[in-house]
């Protein structure tokens, strides 16, 4: 099965807003409300920052936004900060027990 | 507060089976609230699923790995294990257990992870 397509790299300065996509098909993306975003720093565990599209856990700040067009989801986040910088890996559920999730984007915060 | 923590060799032999285990304390493995599943990483790479139980009998398998996964619950001493068999360098991977929310499919709101534990596949 094919992985979701993220860009490899975004970056932004402090304060700003960036969104990174995740674009999949109408057998994934398109068509379930299951999508998430994790967050992973080098060397640590992956962390949940948005599950069901756009659904925070507790304790993610409300900087962390998920939304759904059509085949293509995106994280956004506003008021970067230095501690945003990390690598995001998006998720979908794609039917028949497939889980995707994407190649993955390294943020720079400048 | 959950805390999850993986054990198992860090070195296996190509067409062996890889098996960890994974030390839940702060929840229980035979919860209706959350499932329970085991991830991968590759040195460098991307997240895959493997795998996960629930309600410590049920499970759902990435497809691609159905055929090699066997993952199951001790509840007496609370505890993941996973089992993957004929092993290739393909293999090699940082291995995560991790709960999840437990929604509409299994594999996709991992809300918390333990630390990992590497998994080379060498001769």
């Amino acid at each position: 099965q094919s992985a979701l397509t993220q860009p490899a790299s975004v970056s932004g300065s402090p304060g700003q807003s960036i969104t990174i996509s995740c674009t999949g098909t109408s057998s994934d993306v398109g068509s379930f409300n299951l999508v998430s975003w994790y967050q992973q720093h080098p060397g640590k565990a992956p962390k949940l920052m948005t599950y069901e599209v756009s659904k925070r856990p507790s304790g993610v700040s409300n900087r962390f936004s998920g939304s759904k067009s059509g085949n293509t989801a995106s994280l956004t986040i506003s008021g970067l900060q230095a501690e945003d910088e990390a690598d995001y890996y998006c998720c979908s559920y794609a039917g028949s027990d497939r889980v995707l999730f994407g190649g993955g984007t390294k943020l720079t915060v400048l | 507060q959950v805390h999850l923590q993986e054990s198992g060799p860090g070195l296996v032999k190509p067409s062996e089976t890889l098996s960890l285990t994974c030390t839940v304390s702060g929840g229980s493995v035979s919860t209706t609230s959350y499932y329970w599943g085991w991830f991968r990483q590759p040195p460098g790479k991307g997240l895959e699923w493997i795998g996960t139980i629930y309600e410590a009998v049920s499970t759902f398998y990435n497809p691609s790995l159905k055929s090699r996964v066997t993952i199951s619950a001790d509840t007496s001493k609370n505890e993941l294990s996973l089992r993957l068999s004929s092993v290739t360098a393909a293999d090699t991977a940082l291995y995560y257990c991790a709960r999840e929310l437990r929604g509409a499919a299994a594999g996709v709101n991992a809300d918390s992870w333990g630390q990992g534990t590497l998994v080379t596949v060498s001769s």
